[in-house]
């Protein structure tokens, strides 16, 4: 089965804890990302990979990091997480152009 | 830059009724557009899309979308809404070749189906 799996789901952590949140595709595809989801503004793109050890800046990356070190694995790495990083945090995966498969979801809470 | 707008934060439709959700687009060049639908505590699940040919394309679940060049729409389209079809809408745009892995979403269109 297809899949696109983020751990962990739920995190709850205090402002400069470093974190990382885990993503992982069975789909051996190229294309994953990471996007924020915060209410009244949609989905914003954090970081993209179009490939093994190649990341590219999105709309909103700072205070964030991301590696490609192996095509199925993209982590997103919060090196001091700030309160207005409380959000939903979705990972993606794409083979054809714009058919992206979404992740769960992370719900994190900074305090 | 791309960008894309759903002007109706909520959509509220009886059941059986059609149903339609607008989206509006803007982006240099060809556009491809997607549907995505997410349920509640759900990531998003793609819908439907338009790369190009026909301006009327077919989706899961029985939905549809109609591309508009000259009005740069791309509305959601349904003939009777089902109570289940209540979700959290989104409109996407890429523009055409590599960069089309990248997408531009709106902010969502809630729809809630009343029974």
């Amino acid at each position: 089965e297809a899949q696109v799996t983020q751990n962990p789901r739920y995190l709850i952590t205090v402002t400069g804890k470093k974190l990382t949140v885990t993503c992982s595709q069975n789909m051996n595809h190229e294309y994953m990302s990471w996007y924020r989801q915060d209410p009244g503004l949609g989905l914003r793109q954090i970081y993209y990979s179009m490939n093994v050890e190649v990341t590219d800046k999105g709309d909103v990356p700072e205070g964030y990091k991301v590696s490609r070190k192996e095509k199925r694995n993209f982590p997103l790495i919060l090196e001091s997480p700030s309160p207005n990083q409380t959000s939903l945090y979705f990972c993606a995966t794409g083979g054809v152009p714009g058919e992206q498969y979404f992740g769960p979801g992370t719900r994190l809470t900074v305090t | 830059a791309q960008s894309v707008a759903q002007p109706e934060d909520q959509v509220n439709v009886a059941e059986g009724n059609p149903l339609t959700v607008k989206c509006t687009y803007s982006v240099s060049g060809n556009p491809y557009l997607f549907w995505y639908v997410q349920y509640p505590n759900r990531g998003l699940q793609f819908l439907l899309k338009y790369i190009t040919g026909d301006n009327l394309v077919k989706g899961s679940y029985g939905f549809e979308a109609e591309f508009n060049k000259s009005q740069t729409s791309f509305h959601l389209k349904k003939p009777s809404a089902l109570v289940s079809d209540s979700a959290l809408y989104f409109c996407a745009v890429g523009g055409s070749g590599a960069g089309s892995y990248q997408l531009t979403f709106g902010k969502g269109t809630k729809l809630s189906v009343i029974p």
